[in-house]
């Protein structure tokens, strides 16, 4: 079945050290995202990416990095910049185009701060 | 700029009661428009949208919406709710414009069912 995969489902961070969250999907979209989510405080942007090798920018990019080598793949390193990283992370995909919008999401991963 | 608020943060409801959820939006052009459902610790599950057309949506699990421009609302309803559709809900409202397509997540309502 298609679908998006995140990995590890729960992470956990040492103070000063960068880590890094997997999204992988197999439903062929040239649009992925990343969003944070934080008790009542809906989902926020933190970086989208409609083609493979470049990506853009969302609301909460700062302490946060991605690359797109390969359509299939849209990782998230949470940096030691970003000093309240303790959030649940979803990854998104969908199809670019004048209706583009995440389509589907992945079942998200938790990160927490030891 | 586009925002989207779900003023109801809890709702709760009887199991087989009606069930309307509401969402406003902020927007300066015709608006597209999303209704998501989130199960505990998952991920998002697209449960209907509104591009354009009739403004009454039909969606996934018996939920429809109704797109009212008058009062910039995308009001979600259900006519009678089962136990597993406790869950929390989430509106977004649509930006595109070229590669800047993205869109905003309301801070979501939280439905409780009772037995």
């Amino acid at each position: 079945d298609g679908g998006i995969t995140q990995s590890p489902k729960y992470l956990f961070r040492k103070e000063g050290q960068n880590v890094t969250l997997s999204c992988e999907q197999n439903l062929n979209h040239d649009a992925m995202y990343w969003y944070r989510q934080d008790p009542g405080q809906g989902l926020r942007l933190i970086y989208y990416s409609q083609i493979v090798n470049d990506f853009q920018k969302g609301d909460i990019a700062e302490g946060y990095s991605v690359s797109r080598e390969k359509k299939e793949s849209f990782p998230l390193t949470v940096t030691s910049a970003q000093k309240n990283p303790t959030a649940f992370y979803l990854c998104a995909s969908g199809v670019v185009g004048s209706n583009n919008q995440p389509q589907h999401f992945g079942d998200g991963t938790r990160l927490s701060i030891l | 700029a586009q925002s989207v608020t779900q003023p109801d943060i809890h709702i709760t409801v009887s199991e087989g009661a009606s069930l309307e959820l509401r969402c406003n939006y902020s927007y300066g052009a015709t608006p597209y428009l999303f209704w998501y459902v989130q199960s505990p610790g998952q991920g998002l599950q697209l449960l209907l949208k509104y591009f354009s057309g009739d403004t009454l949506v039909q969606g996934i699990k018996g939920f429809e919406a109704e797109f009212k421009r008058s009062q910039s609302s995308f009001n979600l309803r259900k006519p009678s709710v089962h136990w597993s559709d406790a869950a929390e809900y989430f509106c977004a409202v649509g930006s595109v414009r070229g590669r800047d397509d993205k869109i905003i997540f309301g801070k979501g309502t939280r439905l409780h069912i009772l037995p």
